[in-house]
């Protein structure tokens, strides 16, 4: 069966301090792998997407990174962190996308937080 | 644009009442829309989907939700509601941009349960 491990689960960074927050899957290949923040009040927003090793889709402007070194592995980072930043990031992974009349369930992971100081 | 819409930022029932979470969709084409739960410092779980044929899809954990397309809503629903339900709920509607579609999430309701 396919899990998905996030890492750390919480995290307590001062502003203007590098992030990196990783993303695992097992079970599968070819994921296609999300990132989303979750910030107080504001619901869950897709910050980037990627269907492929090095392939990296990002939905919104922002301080923030991703990258797709191995096939299973999605990492969110950041060089100088913001108040901003601060709230709870989950990763996410779907099965390979097929066409555009059809759709993959998303399956999350446990979700990082994140607390910029 | 697209977009969900959850009028009820926060629910509190009386435990053994009756449920339904509201969620209204922006989207010009057929959605594909979802219902996630999110207990406490933890990921999201899936409660069901809808993406054709019959408008009234049941879930897990007793829990079920209504299509209808002439009030551009998804509403969610259980009959007897349990502690345990207390969480925060998401509806979400799939957008296609390009060849991928993603998750559009509204800002999530959070339920109370009163013994």
């Amino acid at each position: 069966s396919q899990t998905i491990h996030q890492w750390p689960a919480t995290l307590v960074q001062p502003v203007g301090s590098p992030l990196s927050l990783e993303c695992t899957v097992e079970g599968t290949s070819n994921p296609n792998l999300y990132w989303y923040r979750q910030a107080a009040g504001r619901g869950l927003q897709l910050l980037f997407y990627s269907v492929g090793i090095g392939q990296i889709s990002s939905e919104v402007p922002q301080n923030l990174s991703a990258s797709r070194p191995q096939d299973r592995q999605f990492i969110l980072s950041s060089k100088k962190l913001l108040l901003s930043d601060s709230g709870f990031y989950l990763c996410a992974w779907s099965d390979d996308f097929v066409g555009t009349s059809s759709y993959n369930e998303q399956f999350f992971g446990p979700g990082t937080r994140l607390t910029v100081l | 644009a697209q977009s969900v819409t959850q009028p009820d930022i926060h629910i509190t029932v009386s435990e053994g009442a009756s449920l339904e979470l509201r969620c209204n969709y922006s989207y010009g084409a057929t959605p594909y829309l979802f219902w996630y739960v999110q207990s406490p410092g933890q990921g999201l779980q899936l409660l069901l989907k809808y993406f054709s044929g019959d408008t009234l899809v049941q879930g897990i954990k007793g829990f079920e939700a209504e299509f209808k397309r002439s009030q551009s809503s998804f509403n969610l629903r259980k009959p007897s509601v349990h502690w345990s339900d207390a969480a925060e709920y998401f509806c979400a509607v799939v957008i296609y941009g390009g060849s991928q579609g993603n998750l559009i999430f509204g800002k999530g309701t959070k339920l109370s349960v009163k013994p």
